[in-house]
């Protein structure tokens, strides 16, 4: 069974950072593209960022480029989100999500992680 | 970035009866669209990729049809588990976007 536990959510202030990570299992992690999505509360899906299997490539939407990075261990099936100069508009849950790099779909999802940015 | 305009926004439905939803893109996403079901408090769930290809472990009454910039879902004998939010999702490109999500209520 495909499981994917998110963690590290918590309220920051604005203009801290913050990381998430994201324990995978139940399938081969290194095989798989991976990726973040958000939803802010009461609202629609975001997609966020999105890595290769390797690693060696990384896509990011407009808004958190250059703030935000995605990366992997694929060693210990883990995929990571690193979130700095936070604001109030990243207030969300995040989701992580096998994501299909050349279909663009996301079929499996972790249960989310809250993440409140406000002072 | 491409726009999903997904309609209607709210739709209140009888058990049993067959529905569509309908999906817009502003610009062709070939059949590189997807669709989600979200239900209260729980994580999306994929539907249907592709704009017509079915998951495995979805019930059959849902499918989806479509290609090029118009798209629907259809369910063919809504359940009272069915109550959720729908959303659209394109993956032609960058950014990957989403609709705004169509609400299934009861009637």
């Amino acid at each position: 069974e495909v499981q994917l536990v998110e963690s590290g959510g918590v309220l920051v202030q604005p203009g801290r950072s913050m990381k998430l990570s994201c324990a995978a299992s139940g399938f081969t992690f290194s095989s798989f593209p991976m990726a973040w999505v958000r939803q802010a509360p009461t609202k629609g899906l975001e997609w966020v960022a999105t890595i290769s299997t390797s690693g060696g490539s990384t896509y990011y939407r407009d808004s958190v480029k250059g703030r935000f990075t995605i990366s992997r261990d694929n060693a210990k099936s883990t995929l990571y989100l690193q979130m700095d100069s936070l604001r109030s508009e990243d207030t969300a849950t995040y989701y992580c999500t096998t994501g299909r790099l050349g279909g663009g779909y996301f079929d499996y999802w972790g249960q989310g992680v809250m993440v409140t940015v406000s002072s | 970035d491409v726009v999903l305009t997904q309609s209607p926004a709210t739709l209140s439905v009888t058990p049993g009866e067959r529905i569509s939803l309908s999906c817009r893109a502003s610009e062709s996403v070939d059949t590189y669209l997807h669709w989600y079901q979200q239900k209260p408090n729980e994580s999306p769930r994929l539907l249907i990729k592709y704009a017509s290809q079915s998951i495995s472990g979805i019930p059959s009454r849902f499918s989806g049809s479509g290609s090029g910039t118009d798209f629907t879902l259809s369910i063919n004998g809504v359940e009272l588990e069915d109550l959720s939010i729908y959303y659209c999702q394109q993956g032609n490109s960058l950014p990957y976007t989403f609709g705004a999500g169509t609400k299934l209520e009861l009637k």
